[in-house]
């Protein structure tokens, strides 16, 4: 299968402090990437759809001006948590879409730990 | 309705055992269906697609109903190592993926 990277794996900052996970594909071009949280023991709740070269589209009750995301390349997309409080402390997931529209599938990144003191 | 459906469980079942779960979908013109498979603390892994009436992969096999409009999985002969949630997702017209909650499986020695 398709290869997704995610960097870093765990992050511990400071409240108030911005933080930036990098979501890449390693051997394929992702024209959509995707972005999750997840809390314990809950489900996936998609965040945000970032398009390569456009305006990243936000689900509802998702703040875009406290998780900015920027999808610069065919290979990378990152989200910048800003101004971090405890609350924003979770599992922060991005996938990669591979494949025609009939076969899409999505490919996870290994996640991002962050948690906010 | 929700657009993904699932059992949440838990199913608890003992090693060697054949167990099944069920996932609903509310659009009839979805088009391509899988399982992930999430460990604790990890990311979703991609285990199964379903694009027609069913896929078979080992002790795996996912089938499609679309008259029902639902996916089932299959797991036979079941390990400790198949202990993990699986979530079913559906790939809708408009290219969007709408996730299950997922269902919890712990295989018991």
């Amino acid at each position: 299968g398709a290869v997704v990277s995610q960097h870093p794996s765990r992050v511990i900052c400071k409240s108030g402090t911005s933080v930036k996970i990098e979501c890449r594909s390693l051997d394929f071009q992702a024209t959509t990437m995707f972005w999750y949280r997840q809390f314990p023991k809950k489900s996936l709740m998609l965040m945000a759809t970032s398009n390569e070269g456009s305006k990243a589209t936000y689900e509802q009750g998702v703040e875009k001006d406290k998780f900015l995301i920027n999808h610069a390349s065919l290979t990378l997309s990152t989200l910048t948590v800003t101004s971090a409080h405890p609350e924003d402390s979770s599992f922060y997931i991005c996938s990669a879409r591979w494949g025609t529209s009939y076969t899409d599938t999505q490919y996870f990144g290994p996640g991002t730990r962050l948690t906010v003191l | 309705r929700k657009e993904v459906e699932q059992d949440p469980g838990p199913f608890n079942v003992p090693e060697g055992a054949t167990v099944a779960f069920n996932c609903t979908y509310s659009n009839s013109a979805s088009q391509s269906f899988f399982w992930y498979r999430q460990d604790c603390r990890k990311e979703p892994k991609l285990l199964m697609s379903v694009y027609s009436s069913g896929n078979e992969d080992g002790r795996f096999t996912a089938q499609l109903n679309r008259a029902s409009q639902y996916i089932s999985l299959l797991i036979r002969d079941s390990k400790l190592s198949d202990s993990a949630t699986y979530l079913c997702v559906v790939n809708s017209p408009g290219n969007q993926f709408y996730f299950g909650t997922g269902t919890s499986l712990t295989v018991i020695p």
